[in-house]
């Protein structure tokens, strides 16, 4: 069975840095590509970053471009989420979630989030 | 940026009765690269179709997806009390992998 299960998430100043982390478990991580996706309190989901299987291509949204870093440690089944910078608008619960392989940018399985809060 | 508009931002239906949810991308998209999600409140979000019209697995048959370029379609041929949640289009043929903004199907 998958299990994505994060961590990492607080309370955090502005220009404040946190770093989420994603503990795969059930799959081959190193076979998958994965993402971090949020959702701000009331709101839609956001796509934020993914990261290819062997960490060579990292995308992410414009909202996060040079602020935020995705990568993977695929010896500890690890996804990690760096997060410099922070804003007030990137207040908001972060998911981790898995590629369907057959289809490997939408996204089969998702760990119930870690919620980022920045406040003075 | 391609922005995926949702409609309608709510639908008020009964159990049994048949549903309709809209995607429309700003800019053709292909239709190996669109999917829906159903999230209900307090949960992860779950993918129900990708590639516009395949179901995820154990997803049921009451579910479809259907569309193309820019008008893309989620039909609930029959609502079951479970089916009240949430939807979610999403476009993945390059990034950013944008979310369309929802539709809350909610019972009437």
């Amino acid at each position: 069975e998958v299990q994505l299960l994060e961590s990492g998430g607080g309370s955090v100043q502005p220009g404040g840095s946190l770093r989420l982390s994603c503990a795969a478990s059930g799959f081959t991580f190193s076979a998958f590509p994965m993402a971090w996706v949020r959702q701000a309190p009331g709101k839609g989901l956001e796509w934020v970053s993914a990261i290819s299987g062997d960490g060579s291509d990292t995308p992410c949204a414009d909202s996060v471009q040079g602020r935020f870093t995705i990568s993977r440690d695929n010896s500890k089944n690890t996804l990690y989420l760096q997060m410099n910078s922070l804003r007030a608008e990137d207040t908001a619960l972060y998911y981790c979630a898995k590629a369907l392989m057959a289809a490997p940018r939408c996204y089969d399985s998702w760990g119930q989030g870690t919620l980022v809060t920045v406040s003075s | 940026e391609v922005v995926l508009t949702q409609s309608p931002g709510t639908l008020s239906l009964s159990p049994g009765e048949g549903a309709t949810l809209s995607c429309r991308p700003s800019q053709s998209v292909s239709s190996t690269s669109l999917a829906w999600y159903q999230q209900k409140p307090g949960q992860a979000p779950r993918l129900l179709i990708y590639g516009t019209s395949s179901r995820a697995t154990g997803i049921p048959d009451r579910f479809s997806g259907s569309g193309s370029g820019t008008d893309f379609t989620l039909t609930i041929s029959r609502l079951e009390p479970e089916d009240f949640a949430v939807y979610y289009c999403q476009r993945y043929d390059s990034s950013p992998r944008a979310f369309g903004q929802g539709t809350k199907v909610e019972i009437k």
